[in-house]
């Protein structure tokens, strides 16, 4: 299958461990992020969004939080298990309504 | 949720041909993106697929190059012209659903390869 990543900066991360990705943002003016999920040969799939005027949101096992001081967002998965292993990546709705993917970071599980 | 089918899943293409990739959404979208994302990286916007007139494309890219045609509000299709060894890549469709939050439906991306 696809080898999406091989180029990605990688994190790896003990199975039942937290693990947290970071993103930085450019445009001050973007008012909504995603993060998404990519694994091996599909698509991305959403997993969780944030609006500007929040600066935190949880989902099941996921935290997203939003710093706009600094720009910076993160996605924190709780007890992470072999089936997290991805790519990740951040998105931010720029002004003009379309969706801008940043670098992405593979998410790599030890056993 | 949507449900975005794209074909071909991936073809291997000879240098110079064109290829037609298709997009159908099972569900009304407001909006429709085309992405590529080459090995190894992130995705990169080409354009967005306007229902009846013109795509809107971005930076470093052309319509000449990427033609595309968005009929109706749930189909679409994106074009690669002369096509280049520079042009293997996934290819991916994405939708708004109507009413949504804002978030983007994926395909499963059209992988291509140019000999």
């Amino acid at each position: 299958g696809e080898s999406v990543g091989l180029h990605l900066p990688t994190l790896s991360v003990q199975e039942g461990d937290n693990s947290i990705i970071n993103c930085a943002y450019s445009n001050s003016a973007s008012d909504y992020f995603i993060w998404y999920k990519q694994e091996s040969g599909k698509g991305p799939q959403f997993i969780i969004d944030i609006r500007s005027n929040m600066d935190k949101r949880q989902g099941q096992r996921v935290t997203v939080l939003l710093n706009k001081t600094v720009k910076h967002l993160s996605l924190q998965i709780a007890a992470t298990q072999p089936g997290d292993s991805a790519v990740y990546f951040c998105a931010e709705n720029r002004a003009d309504d379309k969706i801008i993917f940043g670098k992405g970071t593979r998410l790599h599980i030890l056993p | 949720s949507a449900v975005i089918s794209q074909k071909p899943s991936r073809d291997i293409c000879q240098r110079g041909t064109s290829l037609t990739i298709q997009c159908q959404v099972d569900s009304q979208v407001t909006m429709m993106f085309w992405y590529r994302q080459q090995p190894g990286q992130s995705l990169t916007l080409i354009a967005t697929a306007n229902q009846g007139s013109e795509a809107t494309y971005e930076s470093g890219f052309v319509i000449d190059k990427f033609p595309i045609s968005r009929p109706n509000l749930t189909f679409s299709t994106l074009t690669v012209s002369n096509m280049s060894p520079e042009d293997s890549s996934i290819y991916l469709c994405s939708g708004q659903l109507t009413g949504g939050t804002g978030e983007l439906f994926f395909g499963e991306g059209s992988r291509l390869t140019v000999l």
